[in-house]
């Protein structure tokens, strides 16, 4: 079975500075897509970022990144020139084959951005 | 609308009531997710539907709960005879693509239920 960890249960940065998230995960497919969602006390899930395993390419969306290690199966997200916004839970997320394609997550890192 | 749409926002019922959720997806998706998350976790998986079938019920953590989706839109996810472990937050995801696709799944605001 698959297994998403998120060592971090909370982290917190100065706001304009650099923060980056931790992720690992275990699977034996070969194939398969990863996610970060942020998720604000409003509790709606939106997504932040999205991998594909098979692109070595790390996926870029405006301030936030990633960086995939496929072969350590690692997906670390780095948020720059943080924002009071990006307060929030992040959850780091997999999907792989199978008859479903549903989400696996971690437990989450509570992110506070500091003023 | 143009998201996933979930009622009631919070729900409290004694333990021993019956109580359904309703999940309103996106127009048009075809998959369909619900996913339960307790205080302080991530949330998990429950059941998921591709138009009105239910492929995948193995997260359905006891008999007392069921879920349905009639005419592949509207789905409903009925708990049974209520406990207080079944407190969480009920969360219902649309997808618009079936398959291994990068498409990513649109969540709802949840619905908060205490059971007491």
């Amino acid at each position: 079975a698959q297994t998403v960890t998120q060592s971090q249960p909370e982290m917190s940065v100065q706001e304009a500075e650099t923060v980056t998230l931790s992720c690992t995960y275990d699977t034996s497919e070969s194939d398969y897509y990863l996610f970060w969602y942020k998720q604000p006390p409003s509790r709606q899930m939106i997504l932040v970022i999205r991998q594909e395993a098979y692109k070595q390419q790390n996926a870029t969306e405006n301030r936030f990144s990633v960086n995939f290690q496929k072969a350590a199966k690692s997906f670390s997200l780095k948020i720059s020139d943080s924002q009071l916004g990006d307060a929030a839970m992040y959850f780091c997320a997999y999907t792989g084959g199978g008859s479903n394609y549903k989400l696996t997550f971690g437990k989450g890192t509570l992110l506070t951005v500091n003023p | 609308g143009a998201g996933v749409s979930q009622s009631p926002r919070y729900k409290v019922a004694k333990r021993g009531q019956d109580v359904a959720l309703r999940c309103d997806p996106i127009s048009g998706h075809v998959s369909l997710f619900w996913y339960q998350q307790a205080l302080g976790q991530g949330p998990e998986f429950l059941t998921y539907f591709q138009n009105e079938a239910q492929l995948d019920k193995s997260g359905l953590p006891s008999d007392r709960f069921f879920a349905e989706r009639p005419e592949g839109s509207v789905s409903t996810l009925k708990i049974q005879r209520t406990q207080q472990e079944d407190s969480a937050v009920y969360l219902c995801a649309s997808r618009g693509g079936v398959g291994m696709s990068n498409q990513p799944q649109h969540f709802g605001d949840g619905t908060r239920l205490s059971i007491l």
